[in-house]
């Protein structure tokens, strides 16, 4: 069965870090592109990253360009969200995902980022 | 790269069909067929429901259905039922170094 389990949020200042995880289970790992994908409260879904399967190509939305960085370790089965210069609007529910034909065919249950001062 | 249009809101009766549409441009929808479609309970992960724009994965029911036509995509539900009451998203590639968009949603309400 195919697992993904996110971990990392919490409560962070404006301008503070954050590290996401997202541990992978139940298929090969380093066989899949990435994907991490957000929500804000009451929002919808925005794309945020991607990474190729052995991590040499990473993809993002303007909006976290320069200030996020994604990241696999296939040797562990995660990846990984590194968020710097956090901003209020950055504020939501993380995801992560599997990507398979071209879409989000796993999600994790997703990690609350709340950036507030 | 703007998000994909789609109506704010769509309504049926159990047993009926709708339809969502997912308006976009030739540079994502009308320009390739990596459209994707997602079905999101309230406090849930998101579910995917259409691939490649018409592909249903193991377990989706057949009332799910998707096409394309130039640059809008479409979702279509068939003999609604009330468990599909949801929001509803797609998404398209499209080609760039922020190669994925989604469309702003659609709720579904089953009356």
């Amino acid at each position: 069965e195919v697992q993904l389990v996110e971990s990392g949020g919490g409560l962070v200042q404006p301008g503070g870090s954050l590290r996401l995880s997202c541990a992978a289970s139940g298929f090969t790992f380093r066989n899949n592109w990435m994907n991490w994908v957000r929500q804000a409260p009451g929002k919808g879904l925005e794309w945020v990253a991607n990474i190729n399967k052995d991590g040499t190509a990473t993809y993002y939305v303007d909006s976290v360009k320069g200030r996020f960085t994604i990241s696999r370790d296939n040797a562990r089965d995660s990846l990984y969200l590194h968020m710097n210069s956090l901003r209020v609007e950055d504020t939501a529910v993380y995801y992560c995902a599997k990507d398979e034909d071209w879409a989000n065919d796993y999600w994790g249950q997703g990690t609350l980022v709340t950036v507030s001062s | 790269q703007s998000a994909l249009t789609q109506p704010a809101s769509v309504s049926g009766s159990p047993g009926q069909s709708i339809t969502i549409s997912c308006t976009g441009t030739s540079s994502d929808v009308g320009g390739y067929n990596h459209v994707s479609w997602y079905q999101q309970h309230p406090g849930k992960a998101p579910k995917l429901m259409i691939y490649e724009v018409s592909n249903r994965p193991s377990g989706v029911s057949n009332r799910f259905s998707g096409s394309k036509s130039g640059n809008t995509a479409s979702l279509t539900i068939s003999g609604l039922q009330a468990e599909d009451e949801a929001d509803y998203y797609c998404s398209s590639y499209t080609g760039t170094n922020t190669p994925w968009v989604f469309g702003g949603g659609t709720k579904l309400t089953v009356l």
